[in-house]
């Protein structure tokens, strides 16, 4: 099974910042790279496929970057509504694995 | 409206079976593989597996496999996450999601809280 690394577990940042968060695969899993928003007692929220295609009504403020075992995703002016917890997953080969999750905090 | 809309949550004792549900509504149900996604408390994301209702194709992930059945009903956009013989382990939320081409989960259920308390 692919495992997904990210960091770092856990980040303090202040609106307006611009924020990094890295995703490793530990094989090559082309372009297939997505990642998650997770607010506390709610679901998962898709934010980007293909490591860098953002979804419909997500802000233009959110990248991902990317191929083989790198990623990145990028926040590049803090919202208040963007402290979360941030989640990569690899769709590349079953089981389709995520990252331990990156706990964005104010 | 796209939605996943799951059963509610069950609190179970040690050796119970279970079987929990995910219904959609809102789109061509046998067109979407569902999966199941496991977040203990406090913890991260766990990809259990999917099934295509179109047909009940399976996948399963090794960490889950023979604890766990996934399932599902085209007949009422139904889809299922069964335990035969619950453990303390297995208290945690249960996600159900729906994907495409079984890749990204593009919209999800509210989550399942299963307790499993003697």
């Amino acid at each position: 099974a692919i495992r997904m690394t990210q960091s770092p577990s856990s980040f303090s940042a202040s609106t307006g910042d611009r924020v990094t968060i890295t995703c490793r695969a530990s094989q090559g899993i082309r372009s297939y790279l997505a990642w998650y928003q997770q607010k506390p007692g709610k679901a998962p929220k898709l934010l980007i496929s293909a490591t860098s295609t953002l979804q419909s009504a997500v802000p233009s403020r959110f990248s991902g970057s990317g191929s083989g075992t790198d990623f990145t995703l990028t926040i590049s002016y803090l919202q208040s509504e963007d402290f979360a917890t941030y989640y990569c997953q690899q769709y590349y080969s079953y089981p389709h694995s995520f990252g331990q999750g990156t706990k964005l905090e104010i | 409206e796209v939605q996943l809309v799951q059963s509610g949550a069950e609190v179970k004792k040690p050796g119970d079976s279970l079987k929990i549900s995910c219904k959609g509504f809102g789109y061509s149900f046998t067109s979407y593989w569902i999966g199941w996604v496991r977040q203990m408390p406090g913890k991260g994301l766990e990809w259990m597996g999917i099934v295509y209702p179109g047909d009940s194709q399976t996948r399963n992930s090794p960490s889950f496999q023979g604890q766990v059945t996934i399932s599902a009903d085209k007949s009422i956009s139904t889809a299922y996450l069964q335990w035969s013989s619950l453990e303390a382990s297995d208290t945690a939320m249960y996600f159900c999601a729906r994907t495409i081409n079984h890749d990204v989960f593009d919209v999800w259920g509210q989550g399942t809280m299963v307790t499993v308390s003697p």
